[in-house]
């Protein structure tokens, strides 16, 4: 069964810096795509950016609103995905989900929000 | 880099249909696969269309998904309506520019 936890949520001032991580299992995690999406408040789904497999290159892709201050980046090894998110802004709270599509069927995680604000 | 337009709700009474559309602003909606996800209020998004007409294991009969290029859009079509049914319901897609496109989503109230 696939699954994935993430964590690393909580309040942060505007400036600051956060990681979140994603700890996964039930399947291959080195073969898989990874993705970020988040859901400001009341607010639709906002894609974040996503890191393909060590095989298929380990591409990273960001969203214009994040990149340069967000880094996505995984451990093969620990079978987790991170995201490294400086320089934050009010605009930036949100739930964040990691994702993952295995065998063309997307699996969301249950999401940790994060919260910025002074 | 393109758009999907989803209606804002839907509202349907309990046994009967519903279909939530999804339309791609440009490019050709057959050219990428679609997704569809339910989000039931508090809850992770799940994945109950891929491949624009195909359920995951565990998601009932009573969804599928369609697409009409006539109209450049994909469906969502869910039959006998339940209660549970009750959420917001989001489209994806994608091309070789914008890996994850979604629609602005569609609050499907059973009433």
């Amino acid at each position: 069964e696939v699954q994935l936890v993430e964590s690393g949520g909580g309040l942060v001032k505007p400036g600051g810096s956060l990681r979140l991580s994603c700890a996964a299992s039930g399947f291959t995690f080195r073969n898989a795509w990874l993705i970020w999406v988040r859901q400001a408040p009341g607010m639709g789904l906002e894609w974040v950016g996503r890191v393909k497999s060590k095989t298929d290159g380990g591409t990273i892709d960001y969203a214009a609103p994040v990149k340069g201050r967000f880094t996505i980046s995984r451990d093969d090894s620990k079978n987790t995905l991170y995201l490294q998110m400086n320089s934050l802004k009010t605009e930036d709270t949100a739930v964040y989900f990691c994702v993952i599509v295995y065998y063309s069927v997307p699996y969301w995680g249950q999401g940790t929000l994060v919260t910025v604000s002074s | 880099n393109f758009m999907l337009t989803q209606p804002h709700s839907v509202s349907e009474s309990p046994g009967k249909t519903v279909t939530i559309s999804c339309t791609r602003s440009s490019g050709s909606i057959a050219s990428n696969y679609v997704q569809w996800y339910q989000q039931r209020p508090g809850s992770s998004p799940t994945t109950v269309i891929f491949d624009d007409n195909r359920r995951p294991s565990g998601v009932p009969d009573r969804f599928s998904g369609s697409i009409d290029s006539s109209s450049n859009s994909a469906s969502l079509t869910i039959s006998g309506l339940k209660t549970e049914d009750e959420a917001d319901y989001y489209c994806r897609s994608y091309d070789s520019n914008n890996p994850w496109v979604f629609g602005g989503g569609t609050k499907l109230t059973v009433l």
